[in-house]
C-alpha cells in the first residue's frame, strides 16, 4: 500500500532564506507526487506535481520540488522565502501501478517564515 | 470559470442524525473524490465517484455513502452521525484524463 512520510511537524524560517519542506513515499510502483497547501480555514490549493520527465518540477508561487527515485523523496523548495508563504503543507501520492486513482496524503507540514 | 464548490460552509449536527454534503465539480471534470480531514491531520480519502457510480472506497463504514448525478456533481451522505466525524469534508474534482484532483473549501461539520 502507498504512504507518504512528513517528518516535519513544523518548519521556521527567515524571511528571504532559502526553505525546504520533506516528503518521502513508499508505493509499489510507479509515483505521481504531489504538494498542496491549505491556509486556515481553506480548502487545499495544488502546488506542483511529478508525473514523469524532469526530476525538478516547478509550480505556483516560485515553489519546485525535486523528484528523487533512489531516495523516494520528493522534497518542497523555495529559493528565498515570503512572509505570506506560512500555511499548512501536504504531500501527497497517488500509486500507478494498478491505476489507482487514491491519493494518500501526509500529515502535513506547518511552515512558518519569520519576518 | 468557477472551481470547485461545496455547501454548506458549516453544519451543526447531533450525534445519529443524518447529514448530506454537496459539491459541484471544477468544470470539463467528470471525477469527484471526497476526503475527510480531521483537526491536525491530513486528509483520509473516503471514495470517488466516476459515471455515477462508486469506484474506490477508502477504511470508512457503510454509514459514508455517495452519489454522483448526471451533470457529476456529487453527495456525501453520512447517517448515525458520531462524535468523531467532526471534522473538515473536501471534496476534490479531476478529469478522467489527467491525474490533478482540485478542491473545494470544504465543508466544517461539528456534531455534539
Amino acid at each position: 500500500a502507498q504512504s507518504v512520510a512528513q517528518p516535519e511537524d513544523q518548519v521556521n524560517v527567515a524571511e528571504g532564506n532559502p526553505l525546504t519542506v520533506k516528503c518521502t513515499y513508499s508505493v509499489s510502483g510507479n509515483p505521481y507526487l504531489f504538494w498542496y497547501v491549505q491556509y486556515p480555514n481553506r480548502g487545499l490549493q495544488f502546488l506542483l506535481k511529478y508525473i514523469t520527465g524532469d526530476n525538478l518540477v516547478k509550480g505556483s508561487y516560485g515553489f519546485e520540488a525535486e523528484f528523487n527515485k533512489s531516495q523516494t523523496s520528493f522534497h518542497l523548495k523555495k529559493p528565498s522565502a515570503l512572509v505570506s508563504d506560512s500555511a499548512l503543507y501536504f504531500c501527497a501520492v497517488r500509486d500507478t501501478i494498478r491505476r489507482d486513482d487514491k491519493i494518500i496524503f501526509g500529515k502535513g507540514t506547518r511552515l512558518h517564515i519569520l519576518p | 470559470d468557477a472551481g470547485v464548490t461545496q455547501s454548506p460552509t458549516h453544519l451543526i449536527k447531533t450525534r445519529g442524525q443524518q447529514v448530506t454534503l454537496r459539491c459541484s465539480p471544477k468544470s470539463g471534470h467528470d471525477t469527484v473524490s471526497w476526503y475527510q480531514q480531521a483537526l491536525g491531520q491530513g486528509p483520509q480519502f473516503i471514495f470517488q465517484y466516476y459515471e455515477e457510480e462508486e469506484r474506490q472506497r477508502g477504511n470508512f463504514p457503510d454509514r459514508f455513502s455517495g452519489h454522483q448525478f448526471p451533470n457529476y456533481s456529487s453527495e456525501l451522505n453520512v447517517n448515525a452521525l458520531l462524535l468523531g466525524d467532526s471534522a473538515l469534508y473536501l471534496c476534490a474534482s479531476s478529469s478522467s484524463i489527467q491525474e490533478t484532483q482540485y478542491f473545494g473549501p470544504g465543508t466544517r461539520l461539528l456534531v455534539l
